[in-house]
């Protein structure tokens, strides 16, 4: 069983398109995060929800949205794609109590790599 | 701010070479989490370490070893007699440890690409 699992692994797709990359986590975890990983392979934090609410909206433009219909799940949709959108992204989840041992460690999905033309 | 700096880019060895990966972060936080994130080729994500500020203690597993180092605000990360599995990208990472509050998303820094020859 996959812990952390996206979808679609790969989409190309034209400028001015909508898309929505899927996440879903059967760790039980209670957070959930996406991260854009670019061609220098910097990774950065996008969105974090805890328990469906919202915790983390970094400077990200408008056009990202993300949702959580539950705890388990957060998906990403993109409005009007731009050539710039071209990236890895990562779904990650965690648990957010400090005193549990894996506390805070991320578990990565395998990534869905988007390609703008 | 938090922010985590690993200033090697790139390094190459031939294997059975011993390798540091440097890692240097700033965080005002008293209580905090580091981490190293390993980026193989195949492209997923894989932890390897998670160390608490309070635990100042070295750590080895296998032929991986850290060295944290509070008084340098570093983090470092030894492969000894690297192997050519090993080449991939390596990420230290920072969090805020907020005893149970949720928003403690992990800072990056900008990964150094290992490449071990045969």
């Amino acid at each position: 069983d996959t812990a952390v699992s996206q979808t679609p692994k790969y989409l190309v797709t034209q400028m001015g398109n909508d898309k929505s990359i899927k996440c879903e986590q059967n760790l039980g975890h209670d957070t959930m995060y996406w991260y854009k990983q670019d061609s220098k392979k910097f990774l950065k934090i996008m969105f974090s929800y805890n328990n469906k609410e919202l915790i983390i909206n970094e400077t990200v433009p408008n056009r990202f949205s993300p949702k959580s219909p539950d705890k388990a799940h957060l998906n990403l949709h993109i409005n009007s794609l731009e050539l710039g959108d071209s990236a890895v992204y990562f779904c990650a989840s965690s648990h957010t109590s400090g005193r549990l041992p894996g506390a805070n460690v991320l578990t990565f999905g395998a990534g869905s790599r988007l390609t703008v033309l | 701010a938090q922010k985590v700096t690993q200033a090697q880019t790139e390094i190459s060895v031939v294997e059975k070479e011993d390798v540091t990966l440097d890692c240097v972060y700033e965080t005002r936080d008293t209580t905090y989490y580091l981490f190293w994130y390993k980026q193989p080729p195949s492209g997923e994500l894989v932890f390897l370490i998670r160390r608490n500020s309070f635990d100042e203690q070295n750590e080895i597993s296998g032929r991986y070893s850290w060295n944290f180092q509070k008084s340098t605000s570093s983090f470092n990360f030894t492969i000894t007699a690297s192997q050519v599995v090993d080449s991939a990208v390596y990420f230290c990472a920072l969090s805020e440890a907020r005893g149970g509050q949720a928003g403690t998303a992990l800072i990056f820094g900008k990964g150094t690409t290992l490449s071990v020859s045969s």
